[in-house]
């Protein structure tokens, strides 16, 4: 059961465009988020986060939405520049089973590709 | 330089070879955990650890052991390899588990079972 899901296996965008990747979570539960990027050969690095509380959070060019009853989130960045090309991943820490947060559930990662 | 280790980076083994993949980190973080990254499945976690001694079970843990004997290392073993464990691991680090954690991740060890 994928409690994180990332539908869109791969985005590309023109250089200075807008980049929309979403994540679509089933848990109810979740009340934080975070999006890592991992470009080939490296391990993940985290990007932007979002706690269940705010609807938004921006971090320099990149801006995360939450939209709790749709249980969907957003990460947008504005602008896209070829150094952004990488995949992406959501993730939500599971408080499920008393597990304190111990528990780390992600998507299965868009691929961002930008044009120059 | 703060950071998580990885060894071996590369490995090929045959099924049923018992191997140990090494993980550790310079931070003196409490939470340690393994995932494995698969195509079109993204990254799943095996184990994690969110002290010395402490260990519990992610959401694919079949196959595999782990040991947190001391703060800084968090070794991976896998008794006896099979081809399905063919996969791109992943260690990472958190100062403490908690919902606003960011996990510092190791550059990932590619493992080949034949």
């Amino acid at each position: 059961d994928q409690q994180v899901k990332q539908n869109s296996p791969s985005l590309s965008v023109q250089e200075g465009r807008i980049s929309i990747l979403n994540c679509d979570y089933t848990n109810s539960m979740f009340d934080y988020f975070l999006w890592y990027k991992k470009y080939p050969a490296e391990g993940p690095t985290f990007l932007i986060s979002i706690s269940s509380i705010k609807d938004k959070n921006e971090d320099g060019r990149f801006t995360v939405f939450l939209n709790k009853s749709a249980k969907h989130l957003s990460l947008h960045i504005v602008p896209s520049q070829p150094g952004d090309s990488a995949v992406y991943f959501c993730a939500a820490p599971n408080n499920a089973g008393g597990t304190s947060y111990g528990k780390l559930t992600f998507g299965q990662g868009t691929i961002l590709t930008v044009h120059p | 330089e703060a950071q998580v280790t990885q060894n071996p980076r590369y490995l090929i083994t045959v099924t049923g070879k018992k191997l140990t993949v090494t993980c550790s980190q310079n931070m003196n973080h409490e939470y340690m955990s393994w995932y494995r990254q698969d195509p079109g499945l993204g990254l799943r976690q095996i184990y994690y650890s969110m002290n010395v001694e402490v260990t519990d079970k992610g959401d694919v843990p079949e196959g595999y052991k782990v040991s947190r004997k001391e703060k800084r290392n968090f070794p991976l073993i896998l008794e006896s390899p099979s081809p399905n464990q063919t996969s791109l691991y992943f260690c990472a680090s958190s100062l403490f588990y908690g919902p606003g954690e960011t996990q510092y991740f190791g550059p990932g060890t590619r493992l080949l079972v034949l």
